[in-house]
């Protein structure tokens, strides 16, 4: 059973850069047929998709957010990594990183680590 | 984008009670659908994909129907385990833009 988890500062100062790693524990993110993903939830709100990669690096992100984005991989350490620029207040959320299936579905989750935006 | 709306948004139910909750899409997205279980402070647990199948080790008391714009998902007999909020994803659109119905918040009566 794939297991994730989510790491990095739990606080951002507003207009810098939310750096966020994922450590993959159980299974190979070079083994193919899984996208690796962010996914984001607004405290008390809903469930927003960052964007995702392959182990190969071809990434995709979500059109709301691409500017700001950036996902990575380091198969040696078998983690992904989110950052994403220039923070405001409205980045405030709990991160996750999850496996996602080629389809599009998301199969393992890590559980979650809450970054706060504020000075 | 495709937008996933679901009602209710809440209620409140009691131990053994059937329980629908709905899901539409904005267009049609097939069967393109995964419902998702979250408890407070946890992370989305998947429940069922393609619209219909359960994954692993998942309740059979969870099932899931539709295709098109109009999905359910259906719990026969509520468990005290079961009290959550469920959210529907689609994962049709190309480019991919994956969405999430706004959740569907279920309590003890």
């Amino acid at each position: 059973q794939v297991q994730l988890q989510e790491s990095g500062p739990g606080l951002v100062k507003p207009s810098q850069t939310l750096s966020l790693t994922c450590t993959v524990s159980g299974g190979s993110i070079s083994s193919g047929g899984y996208y690796w993903s962010w996914i984001r939830q607004h405290p008390g709100k809903g469930l927003e998709w960052i964007g995702y990669i392959y182990y190969s690096g071809s990434t995709y992100y979500n059109p709301s957010l691409k500017s700001r984005v950036t996902i990575s991989v380091d198969t040696s350490k078998n983690q992904f990594s989110l950052k994403l620029s220039s923070v405001t207040a409205a980045d405030t959320a709990v991160y996750y990183c999850a496996s996602q299936d080629s389809s599009g579905y998301y199969y393992n989750w890590g559980q979650g680590t809450l970054v706060t935006v504020s000075s | 984008a495709i937008r996933m709306t679901q009602s209710p948004s809440s209620f409140s139910a009691s131990t053994g009670d059937r329980v629908t909750i709905t899901c539409r899409a904005s267009q049609g997205i097939s069967s393109y659908l995964a419902w998702y279980q979250q408890k407070p402070g946890k992370a989305p647990k998947l429940l069922i994909y393609a619209a219909s199948t359960l994954q692993s080790g998942v309740p059979s008391r969870f099932s899931g129907s539709g295709s098109g714009t109009d999905f359910t998902l259906t719990i026969s007999c509520l468990q005290s385990e079961d009290f959550a909020t469920y959210y529907c994803q689609q994962y049709y659109s190309y480019p991919p833009i994956f969405t999430f119905g706004p959740g569907t918040k279920v309590d003890i009566k």
